[in-house]
């Protein structure tokens, strides 16, 4: 069974920086492109960032590129996502999901049940 | 940027009932690259389907994805109790990897 825990989700003020981490297990971890998502209070999916598995390709949504950085340590099947210069507006729960591929162009086929991450002050 | 519309926002049914959701991308799209997802209240997101018609691991046949170019479609024969959700579309082949807003199926 798929299982991803997210963990290191807390209230940070704005301007701050926050790493969450996601523990994965239940599938061959290196062979799979791993997501994270977020959901603002009350609104809808957003994408944030990818990071594929063999050549490590990473992407970023617009609202956190340059801000944000996503990596991975396959030796103990964890995904990593280091948010700096963080605003209110990243204020959400934040998802782990395992890529239905090796690819970044994959879907989220498994979701972490979530982090909330609460930027203010 | 791919931006997916969603509609309607809000779709009020009956258990029993089919419901017909719409996904509309603002230009022409992969569907090997389109998702749908389910969110039931208080939980994490479900994957339905991935290529826009490939049912994902345990998705009853009851929910069918269709559709080419910028028009997609998630149907949802004789919904069921559990069915009254949110349903996001999205899209996958090129960053930023877009959601669309979502219809929620609320019980009539």
């Amino acid at each position: 069974e798929v299982q991803l825990l997210e963990s290191g989700g807390g209230l940070v003020q704005p301007g701050g920086s926050l790493r969450l981490s996601c523990a994965a297990s239940g599938f061959t971890f290196y062979n799979y492109a791993m997501h994270w998502f977020r959901q603002a209070p009350g609104k809808g999916l957003e994408w944030v960032s990818v990071i594929s598995s063999n050549d490590y390709s990473t992407y970023y949504g617009d609202s956190v590129k340059g801000r944000f950085t996503i990596s991975r340590d396959d030796s103990k099947n964890m995904v990593f996502l280091q948010m700096n210069s963080l605003r209110a507006e990243d204020t959400a729960v934040y998802y782990c999901a395992k890529g239905s591929s090796e690819y970044t162009s994959s879907a989220g086929d498994h979701w972490g049940q979530g982090s909330l991450v609460t930027v203010s002050s | 940027e791919i931006v997916l519309t969603q509609s309607p926002g809000t779709l009020s049914l009956s258990p029993g009932e089919r419901a017909t959701l719409s996904c509309r991308a603002s230009q022409s799209v992969d569907t090997n690259y389109l998702a749908w997802y389910q969110q039931r209240p208080g939980q994490s997101p479900r994957l339905l389907f991935y290529a826009a018609s490939r049912r994902a691991t345990g998705i009853p046949d009851r929910f069918s994805g269709s559709g080419s170019g910028t028009d997609l479609t998630l149907t949802i024969n004789r919904l069921e109790p559990e069915d009254f959700a949110v349903y996001y579309c999205q899209y996958y082949g090129s960053s930023p990897f877009t959601f669309g807003p979502g219809t929620k199926v609320d019980i009539k």
